[in-house]
This record gives C-alpha cells, sequence and structure tokens, in this order.
C-alpha cells in the first residue's frame, strides 16, 4: 500500500523557518517525481513545488521561489520542503503529492497533510 | 500561467442525481486535465487523469470528457459519499494550476 506521511508542520513567527518531511512507503520512492500542494484554511489547492525522480529537476511557485527549497533523499525515501522567511499568507495544509510517473504527469496519490501555521 | 475555471462554485443535488461539473482552461491544454474530490478535513483523492481516464478503483459512475479548453465531470448517479468539493487541475505547463473547486452538497 502506498503511504505517504508529512511531518514537520507547526506555529513559527513571521521571518520563521521550518523544514517539511513527507515519509514514502509502499512504493519504488526514487522511480517517481515528487510535489508540495498546500491549502489555505477554507480556500482551494494551490500547487507549490515539485522534483523530478532524481533531484535535477525542479519547479516552483512564483509566490515562493527564492524562499522555499524542494529536495529529496532517495535513499531515505523522504521527500523534503525547506521553507524560509515565513509569512502570514503561507499559513496552510502542506500535501506532498506523488506524480503517476514523470513530471509530466499529474499527482496520484496524496499524503494526509502537515499544518503550518504563521502567526506572532 | 493557465487559468482554471470552475462552474459552477456550488451545486445541490439529490441522491441518484446526474450532475455535471465544467472546467475551463484559459488556453488550450489538450487532455493533460486532472480531476480531485476532497472530503472534509481530508486529503484530495485523484479520480481522472487525461481528462477522460479513471484511476484505479474509483467508481464507473465518474466520467470525465473534454479536450482543448472545455472539460467536464459527470456524476451519473450520485452517492452518499459523493458529496464533496471537486478540483480541476492542468499539467500541460507549470506552474501547474487548479480551478477553484466546486463543492457539491446534499439538498
Amino acid at each position: 500500500e502506498v503511504q505517504l506521511l508529512e511531518s514537520g508542520g507547526g506555529l513559527v513567527e513571521p521571518g520563521g523557518s521550518l523544514r517539511l518531511s513527507c515519509a514514502a512507503s509502499g512504493f519504488t520512492f526514487s522511480s517517481y517525481a515528487m510535489s508540495w500542494v498546500r491549502q489555505a484554511p477554507g480556500k482551494g489547492l494551490e500547487w507549490v513545488s515539485s522534483i523530478g525522480f532524481n533531484g535535477n529537476t525542479k519547479y516552483y511557485a512564483d509566490s515562493v521561489k527564492g524562499r522555499f527549497t524542494i529536495s529529496r533523499d532517495n535513499s531515505k525515501k523522504t521527500l523534503y520542503l525547506q521553507i524560509n522567511s515565513l509569512r502570514a499568507e503561507d499559513t496552510a495544509a502542506y500535501y506532498c503529492a506523488r506524480h503517476t510517473s514523470t513530471l509530466k504527469e499529474c499527482f496520484q496519490q496524496w499524503g494526509q497533510g502537515t499544518l503550518v501555521t504563521v502567526s506572532s | 500561467d493557465i487559468q482554471m475555471t470552475q462552474s459552477p462554485s456550488s451545486l445541490s443535488a439529490s441522491v441518484g442525481d446526474r450532475v455535471t461539473i465544467t472546467c475551463r482552461a484559459s488556453q488550450g491544454i489538450s487532455t493533460w486535465l486532472a480531476w480531485y474530490q476532497q472530503k472534509a478535513e481530508k486529503a484530495p483523492k485523484s479520480l481522472i487523469y487525461a481528462a477522460s481516464s479513471l484511476q484505479n478503483g474509483v467508481p464507473s459512475r465518474f466520467s470525465g470528457g473534454g479536450s482543448g479548453t472545455d472539460f467536464t465531470l459527470t456524476i451519473s448517479s450520485l452517492q452518499p459519499e459523493d458529496f464533496a468539493t471537486y478540483y480541476c487541475q492542468q499539467y500541460s505547463n507549470y506552474p501547474y494550476t487548479f480551478g477553484q473547486g466546486t463543492k457539491l452538497e446534499i439538498k
């Protein structure tokens, strides 16, 4: 069974940093592109960032470019999102998602999400 | 960026009804279109990819159609577990973008 388990969320002050993790199991992690998608409270889904299977190709939404960094450790079957210079508008549930295969495909599996709250 | 517009934003229907949700892209995306279902306080679930292909395990009462700029998601006979919010998403070009969502409520 495919499982994606996010962690690392929490309450952080504006300007602060967090590192989100997504532990994968039940599939060959190194063969799949992965992404982060977020959802502000009461709002819709917003794509944040994607990374290719080997980590060489990365994409970012303009709203997070320069502040967020996506990475992966295939030996640990884990996806990461380093988020810096946090703003109130970054408050959201952050979901990791596995693509069907490559970066050119949609999201097939989703984690349960981890909540990031930015507030003083 | 490609803008995705769903209609309606909300919809009331009864068990057994046939409902259709539409999604329009601001430019042609061929069939690079997915649909997701999200229930309250839960993670999204993938329903359809390539505009009309069902993900494994998705009931056949769900169907998708369209190409280019106009797409539909149809539920042929609503079941109680189908009441949720539905999102379309284009994956033709990065940045990937979602529609604003359609909330399907019980009448």
